[in-house]
């Protein structure tokens, strides 16, 4: 039982690249979470779904897009990567909605953009 | 107005020794309450809820003042392993919202 495992751990990219991050969960959870995390900004809610198939905007949606075509999954995309998308991205699932049960989180992808 | 206010810190204790945060938080519909913790580039991890009546685990209580619109967390006999960021998240109306985090050094 790996619980939420994220991949890639780093990443450097340029601007203008694109690049999709995986999460992936082994709990049968309905409910996943994209945030990322700033210094000093703690973590904000970028994108999130409810079930299999569904996705909805966060605090901070641009510049990033998401899907979840297997509920075991979800994915979030950078069309054309800007350094301000430097961050650390951690992806969460639960089973209930979020503040009605604990959130699991992976273990992050750090990513820089030049 | 953030939807979640705390003080970043940093905390130096010693061991041994009894220390609390505070989170202020802005929405009075908030309906749930959670106090993470966060170890050096490691992801977070649910540290405990904190319940309207005021709760307790171990070495660590969490109160909440609906009135005032705040948490709390104390940590008595803090150990070494208690260094850490602790972040507070509140629940209006569904969705997250997490504080920066406070973050505690306990040393020898």
């Amino acid at each position: 039982n790996a619980g939420v495992t994220q991949t890639p751990k780093f990443r450097v990219l340029k601007t203008g690249q694109s690049m999709t991050l995986l999460c992936a969960q082994d709990m049968n959870h309905e409910y996943m979470y994209w945030y990322r995390q700033d210094p000093g900004m703690g973590l904000r809610l970028i994108h999130y779904s409810v079930g299999e198939g569904t996705t909805a905007k966060g605090e901070v949606p641009d510049g990033y897009n998401v899907s979840r075509l297997k509920k075991q999954n979800f994915l979030l995309g950078l069309e054309s990567a800007a350094p301000s998308q430097t961050s650390v991205y951690f992806c969460a699932s639960s089973i209930q909605l979020a503040g009605f049960s604990e959130q699991f989180f992976g273990p992050g992808t750090r990513l820089t953009v030049l | 107005r953030k939807e979640v206010e705390q003080d970043p810190g940093p905390f130096n204790v010693p061991e041994g020794a009894t220390v609390a945060f505070n989170c202020t938080y802005s929405n009075s519909a908030s309906q749930s309450f959670f106090w993470y913790r966060q170890d050096c580039r490691k992801e977070p991890k649910l540290l405990m809820s904190v319940y309207s009546s005021g709760n307790e685990d171990g070495r660590f209580t969490a109160q909440l003042n609906r009135a005032s619109q705040y948490i709390s967390l104390l940590i008595r006999d803090s150990k070494l392993s208690d260094s850490a960021t602790y972040l507070c998240v509140v629940t209006p109306l569904g969705r997250l919202y997490f504080g920066r985090g406070t973050q505690l050094t306990v040393w020898p």
